[in-house]
């Protein structure tokens, strides 16, 4: 079946803009979760979904970073006035159960540059 | 604080098995160890995980030390794909679930 997919796959954004990243998980998955990923670091939490509702933001790095996912399905994480430090691989991760999300499905990730 | 640590890498011959160390000597007795791993331009994938048996599935195998400070990955033979950064990932994310990344163990398989 589909796994979860992302878009755009790469994106360069000059210093100061907007992004927006999507994120289409796997139908029916209630949890879903962003990742941040720096060169050579492992991925690191940005924020939380189950359905619609966003449980844990704690990973966001600043007030330009926003998630949302309004109907419970697809998510988009935005980047406002980009800054040199978001250039990353941006992961975007769905689970079926909240109760046992010990599986995370990941997606391919979209890599950020910002020049 | 909680603490996990993996060799920053770990080279192996094709067909060989694997035994990727992970200590994690702050678990807590409830917190699951789980397992990922992540090829090249790819997203992280599921391993395995467990408590306190040792665990089998098609991937791999996974034991835990009887005092939980510590887990070994096991890959029977290794292969080629299997080249990847491994992640040992203790259940510290709380009530959400969500994973809490190190920088992993770097498997390099030679042919």
């Amino acid at each position: 079946g589909a796994g979860v997919s992302q878009s755009p796959r790469y994106k360069v954004a000059k210093r100061g803009q907007d992004v927006a990243l999507r994120c289409d998980p796997i139908s029916g998955h209630v949890s879903l979760f962003w990742y941040q990923q720096a060169l050579g670091q492992g991925p690191e939490f940005l924020t939380y979904f189950q359905n619609e509702a966003q449980l844990d933001k704690s990973g966001l790095p600043s007030d330009r970073f926003f998630a949302e996912r309004p109907e419970g399905s697809v998510s988009t994480l935005k980047i406002q006035r980009t800054q040199q430090e978001d250039s990353a691989v941006y992961l975007c991760a769905s689970s079926p159960d909240p109760l046992l999300s010990y599986e995370q499905y990941f997606g391919p990730g979209t890599r950020l540059t910002v020049t | 604080d909680a603490k996990t640590t993996q060799p920053n890498s770990m080279e192996s011959n094709e067909e060989e098995p694997v035994h990727l160390p992970c200590n994690h000597s702050t678990i807590s007795g409830t917190d699951y160890i789980h397992w990922y791993r992540q090829l090249p331009s790819q997203g992280p994938e599921y391993v395995i995980h467990g408590l306190t048996s040792n665990v089998n599935n098609r991937m791999a195998s996974l034991a835990i030390a009887e005092d939980r400070k510590s887990s070994t990955l096991i890959l029977h033979r290794a292969t080629l794909r299997d080249a990847a950064v491994y992640y040992c990932i203790p259940d510290y994310g709380g009530a959400t679930n969500k994973l809490i990344f190190g920088t992993g163990t770097l498997l390099a398989v030679q042919p």
